[in-house]
């Protein structure tokens, strides 16, 4: 158990349709970061904030969008769906912006039907 | 751009035997960071190792070991003695002292067999 924590384990929606994913991360990280994985591919970074504040950006769609709360918990919000977006999602964490590994939670399998 | 290339889709290894899985990487900067995460069906994503590249010892993590070429630019994960628990995918990655996200190859799929 890496600490790291995400919700919902599976998510199944239809094409058009809006979801968030809620991650929250380990106690006394600040920094957390998104990644994306399709089938039996290698994690895609789409993006990461520190403190709050966004601080880097990968392979994001302009149809996903991402926020880390005041308490530290992120949600990214995925909206109109296509079948492509379908993967495992997943949710990291570490202490700093930068230095430190990061700690990954169980991800979130997204079905778009 | 940074690339992770891992050149052996699946790799298979007696059990209580070594293997050793291969990574390459391309990169501009020299201070930068190494590591093998695991993959197991449950899909969890476990650090196994890491590496900085400032670094001329490689790392060690009791029967995991690389083999850090700076030069080369590459970074081999050895298993030794595995054990079935080992079977999984097996991702390489790397990040630069400047960037904050990570940059993973592709992934070896490693069998353990009884």
């Amino acid at each position: 158990d890496s600490g790291v924590t995400q919700t919902p384990k599976h998510l199944i929606t239809a094409t058009g349709q809006r979801v968030t994913l809620r991650c929250s991360p380990r106690s006394g990280d600040l920094s957390v970061y998104w990644y994306q994985q399709s089938l039996d591919q290698g994690l895609q970074f789409l993006i990461q904030y520190y403190n709050g504040e966004e601080r880097a950006k990968g392979n994001i769609l302009e149809r996903f969008s991402a926020q880390q709360f005041p308490d530290l918990h992120s949600e990214l919000n995925l909206s109109s769906l296509e079948l492509g977006d379908s993967a495992l999602y997943f949710c990291a964490s570490s202490r700093l912006a930068g230095k430190n590994e990061q700690f990954f939670g169980p991800g979130t399998r997204l079905t778009v039907l | 751009a940074q690339t992770v290339t891992q050149s052996q889709p699946e790799m298979s290894v007696q059990e209580a035997e070594t293997v050793t899985l291969s990574c390459t990487y391309d990169t501009s900067e020299s201070d930068y960071y190494l590591f093998w995460y695991k993959q197991p069906p449950s899909r969890q994503m476990i650090l196994v190792i890491r590496q900085e590249a400032y670094k001329q010892q490689n790392a060690t993590e009791n029967r995991f070991s690389v083999n850090f070429q700076k030069a080369a630019k590459s970074f081999s994960l050895k298993i030794s003695d595995s054990q079935l628990g080992d079977a999984a995918m097996y991702f390489c990655a790397y990040r630069s002292e400047g960037n904050n996200d990570m940059r993973f190859g592709a992934g070896t799929r490693l069998t353990v067999k009884p």
